[in-house]
């Protein structure tokens, strides 16, 4: 049974940093790329980050570029999303998805984390 | 960015009707288009990939066709369950992007 499960979300001041993590287990991490989507409060969703599965392809909405660097363990079967220079509006719910590549070389997503939450606010 | 314009944003139905929901992307995508479904308070789940085929597990009472720039999720009874909301994205390029949302409510 595929499995993502994120952590590290939680109250932080504008400025300030997290790290988010997302521990896959149930499928064979490494041949997967990986998403972060999140989700403002009433909103709809928002894709954030992607990494392919050797890290050789990394993607951020510009929304956050600079700002927050997406990284991958297949080691430790765990994605990351580390986030700096935070502010109000990057309040959301963030989610991992898994996506497997299609015989097109596109990767479609197929799995989702239930969530973690962050709130920026002072 | 390619743009994805879902319509309409909410709609009423009742158990058993036929409900189709359109995804209008601002260039073509191919069939590069996908479908989710989430119920308040819960993640998303996958329905549908590369704008017709059901994602492993999903009901066949969903449907998904369209190519280019014109796409459409079709549920063909609704179902009590059934009642969420329902996101397209295109995956043909980066950014990644998601429509608003169709918001399928009980008549």
């Amino acid at each position: 049974e595929v499995q993502l499960v994120e952590s590290g979300g939680g109250l932080v001041k504008p400025g300030g940093s997290l790290r988010l993590s997302c521990a896959a287990s149930g499928f064979s991490f490494s041949d997967y790329s990986m998403h972060w989507v999140r989700q403002a409060p009433g909103k709809g969703l928002d894709w954030v980050s992607s990494i392919s599965g050797n890290s050789v392809y990394i993607y951020h909405a510009d929304s956050v570029k600079g700002r927050f660097t997406i990284s991958r363990d297949n080691a430790k079967n765990s994605l990351y999303l580390q986030m700096n220079s935070l502010r109000v509006e990057d309040t959301a719910v963030y989610y991992c998805a898994s996506s497997w590549v299609d015989s097109r070389g596109y990767s479609v997503i197929d799995y989702w984390g239930q969530g973690i939450r962050v709130t920026v606010s002072s | 960015d390619i743009q994805m314009t879902q319509s309409p944003s909410s709609l009423s139905a009742s158990v058993g009707d036929r409900v189709t929901i359109t995804c209008r992307a601002s260039q073509g995508i191919s069939n590069y288009l996908a479908w989710f479904q989430q119920k308040p308070g819960k993640a998303p789940k996958s329905l549908i990939y590369a704008a017709s085929s059901l994602q492993s597990g999903v009901s066949s009472k969903f449907s998904g066709s369209g190519s280019g720039t014109d796409f459409t999720l079709t549920i063909s009874s609704l179902q009590p369950e059934d009642f969420a909301t329902y996101y397209c994205q295109q995956y043909s390029s980066y950014p990644r992007t998601f429509g608003g949302g169709t918001k399928v409510e009980i008549k």
